[in-house]
C-alpha cells in the first residue's frame, strides 16, 4: 500500500484567508483524489488531479475557491480559498493502488482538519 | 448514478456482541465494494473490499462482509466486538459506471462498544 503524507495535520484560519493542504506520497501515481468530510458528514469527492493536466471537479466545487496543483506524480497541493467558516472540515487526500490506476483500492492520507473562525 | 446506503447512522453493541453493519449500493454495472474504518482523528484506513470472486470475503481485525448481489447488499460483520472497534464505518462503492476511480460514499455509521 501506498504512504501518504499530508501537510498541515491541522490548522486554524481566519475568514477570508486561504489555506494550502500538500499531499505527498511515496511512490508515483497517475490520480490523486482530494476529499471533503464536514463535521459529521460522510466523503465527499472535491476533484481528481492527474498530473500534467487541469484537475477534474466534481459538481459544486470550483477551481476558484479549490485550485489544485500537480506538479510531478508523487505531490499535489489543494488550496481552500476565501474561507469561510463553512469550509471547516477535514480534506483527505487518496491514491489509487497502482501506478496506472485502474485498480480497486484507494488508499488515503491523514487528513488535514480545518477550522475557520 | 452509484449511491451507497448505510443503514443506521449509529449502532451500539456490548462488548463480545455480534457486529453488524449494514450497506446497500446502487450501480447498473458489477460493483467493487469497500468498508473502511475512521478512527477518532484519524484518516481512513480500508478494511476489506470485494472486486470479483469469492463474495465472502475478509478483512483486517476479525471483519468479513458479504457480496449479495441479489439484494444489493454488502453487510459488515464481526462476530464478537471488541472496545478498540469503537470508530465510524464508511461503505464505499467505486464508480466504475463513470469510468473514474472516484469513490461513492455512504454516510458512515458510527459504532459505540459497551463494556
Amino acid at each position: 500500500s501506498a504512504v501518504i503524507s499530508q501537510k498541515p495535520s491541522r490548522d486554524i484560519c481566519q475568514r477570508g484567508t486561504s489555506l494550502t493542504i500538500q499531499c505527498q506520497v511515496d511512490s508515483q501515481v497517475t490520480m490523486m483524489f482530494w476529499y471533503r468530510q464536514q463535521p459529521g458528514q460522510s466523503l465527499t469527492l472535491i476533484a481528481t488531479a492527474n498530473q500534467g493536466s487541469e484537475a477534474t471537479y466534481e459538481s459544486g466545487f470550483v477551481i476558484d475557491k479549490f485550485p489544485i496543483s500537480r506538479p510531478n506524480l508523487t505531490f499535489s497541493t489543494l488550496t481552500v480559498s476565501n474561507l469561510s467558516p463553512e469550509d471547516s472540515s477535514i480534506y483527505l487526500c487518496s491514491v489509487p493502488s497502482s501506478l496506472a490506476g485502474g485498480t480497486d483500492t484507494q488508499y488515503f492520507g491523514p487528513g488535514t482538519r480545518l477550522t475557520v473562525l | 448514478a452509484q449511491s451507497v446506503t448505510q443503514l443506521g447512522s449509529h449502532v451500539s453493541v456490548s462488548e463480545g456482541a455480534l457486529v453488524l453493519l449494514r450497506c446497500n449500493y446502487s450501480s447498473s454495472v458489477p460493483p467493487y465494494l469497500f468498508w473502511y474504518v475512521q478512527y477518532p482523528n484519524q484518516g481512513l484506513q480500508l478494511l476489506l473490499k470485494y472486486t470479483t470472486g469469492a463474495t465472502l470475503v475478509k478483512g483486517i481485525n476479525g471483519f468479513e462482509a458479504e457480496f449479495k448481489k441479489s439484494e444489493t447488499s454488502f453487510h459488515l460483520t464481526k462476530p464478537s466486538a471488541h472496545m478498540s472497534d469503537a470508530a465510524e464505518y464508511f461503505c464505499a462503492v467505486s464508480d466504475r459506471e463513470g469510468g473514474s476511480e472516484k469513490l461513492v460514499f455512504g454516510k458512515g455509521t458510527k459504532l459505540t462498544v459497551n463494556p
